[in-house]
């Protein structure tokens, strides 16, 4: 258990429809990155926040946003959903951005099936 | 931006033997190079990292080897067994940087056979 949390664990919806993924971060961690990672494909980075922040943008569609609250906690929201963007939505956590330990932690996912 | 490459794609190895997985890296301010595992519809798992001050770096049957002057480093395995079968993934950031963002490689399917 790396101590990153993610709700729901599963999601079925369908296209047209929006839908928020939910991440708490490592306890002390200030930084969270979003990634996607679909059917046989990589880990594609999609945004990542830092203290409330945002700090970086990746692959990340006009459909697609996401934000952190003032308790550290992320949600990713996905709008005018597609059969395409069916895949596992991973939150990834890390102390300080860039700091001296970069390791980030992996949540369990949440596994998106857009029908 | 940073790119990675990772090769091979897809590794088959008998057990017991030793497997081994390259990346390069194109932007010479990366600093901090991580290798996750991931099982089927797991989590990524941190399995071993290094940093650019250091040439090597073991954890037990895992190693990891980082050249900066060729801007590549390798996963290696050894003594493979079956629960050693997974994707791996290389990545490389720059600690330091405001950013940290990880830049991964598209990934190897390692399978060990019994």
């Amino acid at each position: 258990d790396s101590g990153v949390t993610q709700t729901p664990k599963h999601l079925i919806t369908a296209t047209g429809q929006r839908v928020t993924l939910r991440c708490s971060p490592r306890s002390g961690d200030l930084s969270v990155y979003w990634y996607q990672q679909s059917l046989d494909q990589g880990l594609q980075f999609l945004i990542q926040y830092y203290n409330g922040e945002e700090r970086a943008k990746g692959n990340i569609l006009e459909r697609f946003s996401a934000q952190q609250f003032p308790d550290l906690h992320s949600e990713l929201n996905l709008s005018s959903l597609e059969l395409g963007d069916s895949a596992l939505y991973f939150c990834a956590s890390s102390v300080v951005p860039g700091g001296p330990y970069n390791e980030q932690f992996f949540g369990p996912g949440t596994r998106l099936t857009v029908l | 931006g940073e790119n990675v490459e990772q090769h091979p794609s897809t590794l088959s190895v008998q057990e017991g033997d030793s497997a081994v997985i390259k990346c390069t890296y194109s932007d010479s301010a990366s600093n901090y190079f991580p290798w996750y595992k991931q099982e089927l519809g797991k989590r990524p798992q941190l399995i071993i990292d290094i940093r650019s001050n250091v040439g090597e770096k073991k954890d037990q049957r895992i190693a990891v080897t980082l050249n900066k002057t060729a801007k590549h480093f390798s996963l290696h395995i050894t003594e493979t067994q079956p629960e050693d079968s997974a994707v791996y993934f290389c990545a490389a950031s720059m600690a330091g940087s405001t950013l940290g963002r990880l830049y991964f490689g598209r990934g190897t399917q390692l399978t060990v056979w019994p």
